[in-house]
């Protein structure tokens, strides 16, 4: 069966940085994309990046360019993404999604179980 | 604000039938698939409907997908309680090179 999951929650103050983790299992982890996702409060989601996990490619959403970073270990089968210089709008809940194998525009399916980051002085 | 825009809630007692829309535009479902998440209280949103309309598996047919040109909705008939939920339509916009997600229908069962 597959899984991901994400490390705990976070809490940080503005100007830092944080990074998330999604182990994934049950499936040949360099076949498959890792998109992230995150959701403010009472808000819909909204697509951050993706990285190929074969080769460590990522593409980020313009919103996020140069603030968002997303990494791979393919021996732990686990994909990371640090946001640096964090600030009270980037509360929210952070997602990883599985891409239907390296197609990155297909639907996201399954989804890690969120990891709640909050920003607060 | 969302890209795709839905209607903020949708309302129907349990056996109705309840239909959702998604308005985008051609850089997203004008030339890409529609997908469809529910997302219960407090947890990750689940792929619901796959590439305009096919229903993953486990999905109930009561669940159904539709596009039309930069438009899509979803249907769900037969009503349950546990249809009680959030749902988004999603598409791949071109013009930003990625995954582009809608403004929410919270459904209830009255």
């Amino acid at each position: 069966q597959v899984h991901l999951v994400q490390s705990g929650p976070e809490v940080k103050k503005p100007g830092a940085s944080v990074k998330i983790s999604c182990e994934t299992s049950g499936y040949t982890f360099i076949n498959y994309a890792i998109h992230w996702v995150r959701q403010a409060p009472g808000q819909s989601p909204e697509w951050m990046g993706w990285t190929n996990t074969d080769d460590g490619r990522t593409h980020y959403s313009q919103k996020f360019q140069g603030r968002v970073t997303i990494t791979r270990d393919t021996f732990a089968s686990t994909v990371y993404m640090q946001l640096n210089s964090l600030r009270s709008e980037d509360t929210a809940v952070y997602f990883c999604a599985r891409a239907p194998g390296t197609m990155i525009r297909g639907g996201l399916d399954p989804w890690g179980q969120g990891t709640l980051v909050t920003v607060s002085s | 604000q969302s890209v795709l825009t839905q209607p903020p809630s949708a309302s129907g007692t349990p056996g109705q039938r309840v239909t959702i829309s998604c308005s985008g535009s051609r850089s997203n479902i004008g030339t890409n698939y529609v997908y469809w998440y529910q997302q219960l209280p407090g947890t990750a949103p689940n792929l619901l409907i796959s590439r305009n309309n096919q229903r993953p598996s486990g999905v109930p047919d009561r669940f159904s997908g539709s596009k039309s040109g930069t438009s899509a909705s979803l249907a769900i008939s037969g009503l349950r309680s546990e249809d009680e939920a959030d749902y988004y339509c999603a598409s791949w916009d071109d013009s930003l090179s990625g995954h582009v997600f809608g403004s929410g229908t919270k459904v209830s069962v009255l």
